[in-house]
């Protein structure tokens, strides 16, 4: 069993809709929840980051955690068909840097216009 | 100007040869490090180097050798290719300690024929 799990989509939602991207995991000492948009041919880019359990509200993208489910979940409102992109998430026990990030296998969206 | 920036960005060879993908980054991270992402976008780290030290090595064939002239590069040796080597190579950097962004490079598409 990997230690993180995301359905790899693909998802397609028309603009404006309301997205919901989720990851579930195994590793208890995961302190760190973090997505990663990915545009094609590119590299991830951090999109926002979670420490432990809450969430976190960044313009139309809010984050998840419930770490007594270990599940987190990447919220997209208004959707542009600018966030059509491969969304990963990624964890770690020490913090946010790439040392031995733990990473989904990436859901696949695309906004229609 | 490019954060972490890798070259080639496409790289076709026959088994059995020996290739080098480079890597740098201008942000003044103390780490540096190479993932692979497979054809199913599972990305996963392969090696880390902090002030020329290799700190992780996880379980990547000793074919793979990565090296570091100065902080600000971290290239990657691959010997004998094989098909299975075949996959999307990304190069990231960020500062070890802490909660601090991660920066991927675009990445190289190596392709073993």
């Amino acid at each position: 069993q990997k230690e993180v799990e995301q359905d790899p989509g693909p998802l397609s939602v028309p603009e404006g809709a309301i997205v919901s991207l989720n990851c579930t995991y195994s590793n208890s000492a995961f302190q760190y929840f973090m997505w990663y948009r990915q545009y094609s041919r590119k590299g991830p880019e951090l999109l926002m980051y979670t420490y432990s359990s809450g969430n976190k509200e960044d313009g139309r993208f809010t984050a998840q955690v419930d770490k007594s489910s270990k599940y987190i979940s990447l919220f997209i409102r208004d959707s542009q068909p600018s966030d059509s992109a491969t969304y990963l998430c990624a964890m770690s026990r020490w913090g946010t840097g790439a040392n031995n990030l733990f990473f989904g296998t990436g859901t696949r969206l695309t906004v229609i216009p | 100007d490019t954060a972490v920036s890798q070259t080639p960005k496409y790289l076709v060879t026959q088994m059995g040869n020996d290739k080098s993908i480079k890597c740098e980054q201008n942000l003044g991270h103390d780490t540096m490090y190479w993932y692979k992402q497979d054809s199913k976008k599972f990305l996963k780290i392969m090696f880390s180097y902090n002030n020329k030290e290799l700190i992780i090595n996880e379980t990547v064939p000793n074919r793979f050798s990565p090296k570091s002239p100065d902080k600000a590069h971290l290239n990657l040796h691959i010997n004998s290719l094989e098909l299975g080597d075949s996959a999307v190579y990304f190069c990231a950097s960020s500062n070890l300690a802490g909660v601090t962004e991660a920066f991927f490079g675009q990445g190289t598409r190596l392709t073993v024929v």
